[in-house]
C-alpha cells in the first residue's frame, strides 16, 4: 500500500523567504508524485509532477520538487514567498496499477506574514 | 476547455435528508474519481471509474453512499441518509486513462454541512 506523509500541518513564513514544504513517500513501485495547491473554497490544481525523468521538477509560480530515492522524499520548494502563496498544499502519489489513483497526505496550510 | 465541473458548490442539509452530488469530466477523460476532504486532511478516493464501470469503490460506504456513471461521461454521488459526520467538500477528479503521467484533473468541490 501507498502512503504519504507530510510534516508539519502549519507552516508560516515571511514574503520574500524561502517556502519549504516535506513530503515523504511509501510505496513499493517506483512512484509517481505531485504536488496540488488548494486555494480557499477551491478544488485542487497541480503545481507540478514527477515521472521518473529528471529528479529535479519544476512547476507552477516558481515552486519546484526534488525527488530523492535514498530519503524517499518530494520535498517542495520556493526560493522568495509571495502573499498569493498562502493556500493548503498536498504531496500525493500515484499508484499506477489502480488506475492512478491518487492517495494524498494531510496537507500543509502556508501564511504568508508581509 | 471547460474543466471538471461539479455542482452543487454548496449543500446545507439536516441530518437523515438526502443529498445528491454531479459531477461532468472533462471531455475525452474516461477516468472518474470521487474524493471526500473532511476539515484539516488530504482527500480520500471514495470510488473510481474507468467508463461506466466502477472499478475500485473499497472505500464507499454501500450502506447509504452510492453513485452512478450511466454513459461513462457524468456521474452523480447520492448519500442517503446522511449523517452528521458526512459534513465534508465532496471533490471529483478525472484524468484520461492513456496517460502515465497519472495527472488528475479536479473541480471546485461541493461542500456539505449537516446539521
Amino acid at each position: 500500500a501507498q502512503s504519504v506523509t507530510q510534516l508539519g500541518s502549519h507552516v508560516s513564513v515571511s514574503e520574500g523567504a524561502l517556502v519549504l514544504l516535506r513530503c515523504n513517500y511509501s510505496s513499493s513501485v517506483p512512484p509517481y508524485l505531485f504536488w496540488y495547491v488548494q486555494y480557499p473554497n477551491q478544488g485542487l490544481q497541480l503545481l507540478l509532477k514527477y515521472t521518473s525523468a529528471a529528479t529535479l521538477v519544476k512547476g507552477i509560480n516558481g515552486f519546484e520538487a526534488e525527488f530523492k530515492k535514498s530519503e524517499t522524499s518530494f520535498h517542495l520548494t520556493k526560493p522568495s514567498a509571495h502573499m498569493r502563496d498562502a493556500a493548503e498544499y498536498f504531496c500525493a502519489v500515484s499508484d499506477r496499477a489502480a488506475g492512478n489513483k491518487l492517495t494524498f497526505g494531510g496537507g500543509t496550510r502556508v501564511l504568508v506574514k508581509p | 476547455e471547460a474543466g471538471v465541473v461539479q455542482s452543487p458548490r454548496y449543500k446545507i442539509i439536516e441530518k437523515k435528508q438526502p443529498v445528491a452530488f454531479w459531477c461532468n469530466p472533462i471531455s475525452g477523460h474516461n477516468t472518474l474519481y470521487w474524493y471526500r476532504q473532511n476539515l484539516g486532511q488530504g482527500p480520500e478516493l471514495l470510488i473510481r471509474y474507468e467508463n461506466e464501470e466502477a472499478v475500485d469503490d473499497s472505500q464507499l460506504p454501500k450502506d447509504r453512499f452510492s453513485a452512478e456513471r450511466l454513459k461513462g461521461v457524468d456521474s452523480t454521488l447520492k448519500i442517503q441518509p446522511a449523517e452528521l459526520g458526512d459534513s465534508a467538500v465532496y471533490l471529483c477528479a478525472s484524468s484520461f486513462s492513456g496517460s502515465n503521467a497519472g495527472e488528475l484533473f479536479f473541480g471546485e468541490g461541493s461542500r456539505l454541512t449537516v446539521l
